[in-house]
C-alpha cells in the first residue's frame, strides 16, 4: 500500500535555482495539500486542490506554484528558491476536506 | 489570534505517567476533531477522530471534546517511551469544508 508518495526525499538547492516536488497518491482522493513545517511554526498550508484541474492558495503561497493535471498527482514548484524556503515539505490527501488526511513522508529541502 | 492554539511544549514525563495534551479553538463551527501523531522525520498519522462533543477511547488513548469551552484534550494512560512524538490537533467545520486547521503541535518525550 503506497498511500502518499513524495519525490524527492532530500534536496539541496542554490539560491535562485528552480525545482519541482512531486506528490502521488493511489487512494483516488479528490483533495490534495502541500504544507511546510518549520521548527516552532507547526504545519502551514501552502496550496491545495479540491479536484483535478483546480488549485487554491493556502496560508503561505508566495514563492510557490502548483499544478494538478492528473487526479493522483499534485506538483509543487519553486521558481527561484530562497533560503527562507528551507523547510520540510509534506504532501497530504483526503477523501473530503473534513476527513482524515494521509501524509507523505516529507521532503527535506535546503536552500543555500 | 490563531484559530487553533496548542502549547508547543516540550513536555517531558516519566514512563507510566498520564499525559494530557490540549488545544483551544475560536471557531464555533468546528465539528470534526482529530489528533495526529508525528514521529521524528516522519509524516503525521491520524491517531484519533471525533465528531462533535464527547469522549472517545482507543486503548490507552482518550480524546475529549468540550464544544461549550472550545477545548479538546488527548489523554495517554500508562505512557510508554514509544509514545514520544509530536502530537498535533486538527479540526474542521461543517461538511463541505475544504481543509483542516492544525494546531502547532506539542513535542512529548516519555522518559524510561
Amino acid at each position: 500500500n503506497a498511500g502518499v508518495t513524495q519525490t524527492p526525499k532530500f534536496r539541496v538547492l542554490k539560491t535562485g535555482q528552480s525545482m519541482t516536488l512531486l506528490c502521488a497518491q493511489d487512494m483516488n482522493h479528490e483533495y490534495m495539500y502541500w504544507y511546510r513545517q518549520d521548527p516552532g511554526m507547526g504545519l502551514r498550508l501552502i496550496h491545495y486542490s479540491v479536484g483535478e484541474g483546480t488549485t487554491a492558495k493556502g496560508e503561505v503561497p508566495d514563492g510557490y506554484n502548483v499544478s494538478r493535471l492528473k487526479k493522483q498527482n499534485f506538483l509543487l514548484g519553486l521558481e527561484s528558491a530562497a533560503p527562507s524556503q528551507t523547510s520540510v515539505y509534506f504532501c497530504a490527501s483526503s477523501y473530503t476536506g473534513d476527513a482524515e488526511a494521509f501524509f507523505g513522508q516529507g521532503t527535506r529541502l535546503t536552500v543555500v | 489570534q490563531k484559530e487553533v492554539e496548542q502549547d508547543p511544549g516540550p513536555l517531558s514525563v516519566p514512563e507510566g505517567a498520564i499525559v494530557s495534551l490540549n488545544c483551544t479553538y475560536s471557531n464555533s463551527a468546528f465539528q470534526y476533531f482529530m489528533w495526529y501523531r508525528q514521529y521524528s522525520r516522519k509524516g503525521p498519522e491520524l491517531l484519533m477522530y471525533t465528531y462533535s462533543s464527547g469522549n472517545k477511547e482507543d486503548g490507552r488513548f482518550t480524546a475529549q471534546v468540550d464544544k461549550s469551552s472550545k477545548y479538546i484534550s488527548l489523554f495517554i494512560r500508562d505512557s510508554q517511551p514509544s509514545d514520544s512524538a509530536t502530537y498535533l490537533c486538527a479540526m474542521s467545520g461543517v461538511q463541505g469544508a475544504q481543509k483542516l486547521v492544525f494546531g502547532q503541535g506539542t513535542r512529548l518525550t516519555i522518559n524510561p
